[in-house]
């Protein structure tokens, strides 16, 4: 049972251009989520979260959006650069001091 | 500051054989978790730790084991490798609330 997916394994984007990445959840009491950046031979890096109590939450060139009624989020990086080439990861918990489950992962490629 | 450190980066080991990832962090974190990563696929949790003493199941726990006798190390155990667990192995640490510090992985194949 994949409680949180990312349906899209990959993606390409011109470079200046936006990415969209999404993630929909399942388990209606996450209220924590994150995105976390992977690069090849390395581990994961944290990125970007919001609570549930927001719907958006902006980091520089970084945004994430919640809609907890869809149970979905997406993260916004705009605009596109080709050091943002990585695997993308979903993940959720309930309450911040929580264990994490992460979605499957989708691979952005920027292209020049 | 190395933050979350593990060893080794990579190892064949036969199926059969016994060995032990190591994770220590340095950042005082109470909060440490195994991960493993296959092809294709999130991670799973395996294992995980609230502190010292005391370690709980994560997803897919069976053919592991841990222990956690200090803040800073968390072991993760394989007694019997078999080939389903050829994985890349990742450990994680987090004070809660600020998202997970992570090392940088094992990649274990079992042969």
């Amino acid at each position: 049972d994949q409680q949180v997916k990312q349906n899209s394994p990959s993606l390409s984007v011109q470079e200046g251009r936006i990415s969209i990445l999404n993630c929909d959840y399942t388990n209606s009491m996450f209220d924590y989520f994150l995105w976390y950046k992977k690069y090849p031979a390395e581990g994961p890096t944290f990125l970007i979260s919001i609570s549930s109590i927001k719907d958006k939450n902006e980091d520089g060139r970084f945004t994430v959006f919640l809609n907890k009624s869809a149970k979905h989020l997406s993260l916004h990086i705009v605009p596109s650069q080709p050091g943002d080439s990585a695997v993308y990861f979903c993940a959720a918990s309930v309450g911040t001091a929580s264990k994490l489950t992460f979605g499957t992962g989708t691979r952005l490629q920027v292209t020049l | 500051n190395a933050g979350v450190t593990q060893t080794p980066k990579f190892r064949i080991l036969k199926i059969g054989q016994s060995m032990t990832l190591q994770c220590t962090q340095d950042m005082n974190h109470n909060y440490m978790y195994w991960y493993r990563q296959d092809p294709g696929m999130g991670l799973k949790l395996i294992y995980y730790s609230v502190g010292a003493g005391i370690t709980d199941k994560g997803e897919v726990p069976n053919g592991y084991n841990v222990s956690r006798s200090t803040t800073e190390d968390f072991p993760l155990r394989l007694e019997l490798a078999a080939p389903s667990q050829t994985s890349v192995y990742f450990c994680a640490t987090a004070t809660g609330g600020y998202g997970y510090t992570f090392g940088s992985g094992t990649r274990l194949t079992v042969v």
